[in-house]
């Protein structure tokens, strides 16, 4: 069993379709992470929820929304999406506090396609 | 602002021989991380080897090892003896606490 956990595994939805992508953390971490992969650019780093603190990058259209009722769990509310969101969602969880550079544990992410 | 940069959408090996995978980044930190992660078929990100800005020795993990030059900014990627299953999207990334910045990535065909 992988250590973080993402579904569903693939979406399809309307534009204004509203769903919730799920991400749960086995490895007992105090960080987790939602990143957008798109095809041929870097990962895009979109919310962090840190020691109970969130980070957020401000491009990211509030559409998509975010929520960490616990350690070890993370939602990606979406909706109104639009076709350009299209894209993989990778959840990753960390331990922050090791040091400066803590790994990333990712889960296989959820293909979201918005029609 | 952090910046990755790999430059080689693509690169291919036969089986057995060496590769080498550049990044270069830009920063005005002076105490990071650098890490290689492996993306397979299968999606899920795994983490290769890592490589801390205060430490001048180069890392290795079995096959993989980096050539770390901080003065230039560059942290690239050996992959020696190289097997069919390292067929996969190579990340560079670079690390300070929990922002991790990433690269376009780097597309591995390992061919028989």
């Amino acid at each position: 069993e992988t250590g973080v956990t993402q579904t569903p595994r693939h979406l399809v939805m309307g534009m204004t379709n509203k769903k919730s992508l799920k991400c749960e953390q086995h490895l007992g971490h105090n960080a987790m992470y939602w990143y957008k992969q798109s095809a041929k650019k870097p990962l895009e780093l979109m919310f962090v929820y840190s020691l109970e603190e969130r980070v957020e990058n401000n491009s990211v259209p509030s559409r998509f929304s975010p929520e960490c009722p616990n350690s070890s769990h993370l939602f990606l509310h979406l909706h109104t999406l639009q076709p350009e969101d299209s894209a993989l969602y990778l959840c990753a969880s960390s331990q922050v506090g090791s040091g400066p550079g803590e790994k990333l544990f990712f889960g296989s992410g959820t293909q979201l396609s918005v029609l | 602002a952090q910046t990755v940069t790999q430059s080689q959408p693509e690169m291919s090996v036969q089986e057995a021989e060496t590769v080498t995978l550049s990044c270069t980044y830009d920063t005005s930190e002076s105490n990071y991380y650098l890490f290689w992660y492996k993306q397979p078929p299968s999606r899920q990100m795994i983490l290769v080897i890592r490589q801390e800005a205060y430490k001048q020795q180069n890392a290795t993990e079995n096959r993989f090892s980096v050539n770390f030059q901080k003065a230039a900014k560059s942290f690239s990627l050996k992959i020696s003896d190289s097997q069919l299953g390292d067929t996969a999207m190579y990340f560079c990334a670079f690390g300070i606490r929990h922002d991790m910045r990433f690269g376009a990535g780097t597309r591995l065909t390992v061919k028989p």
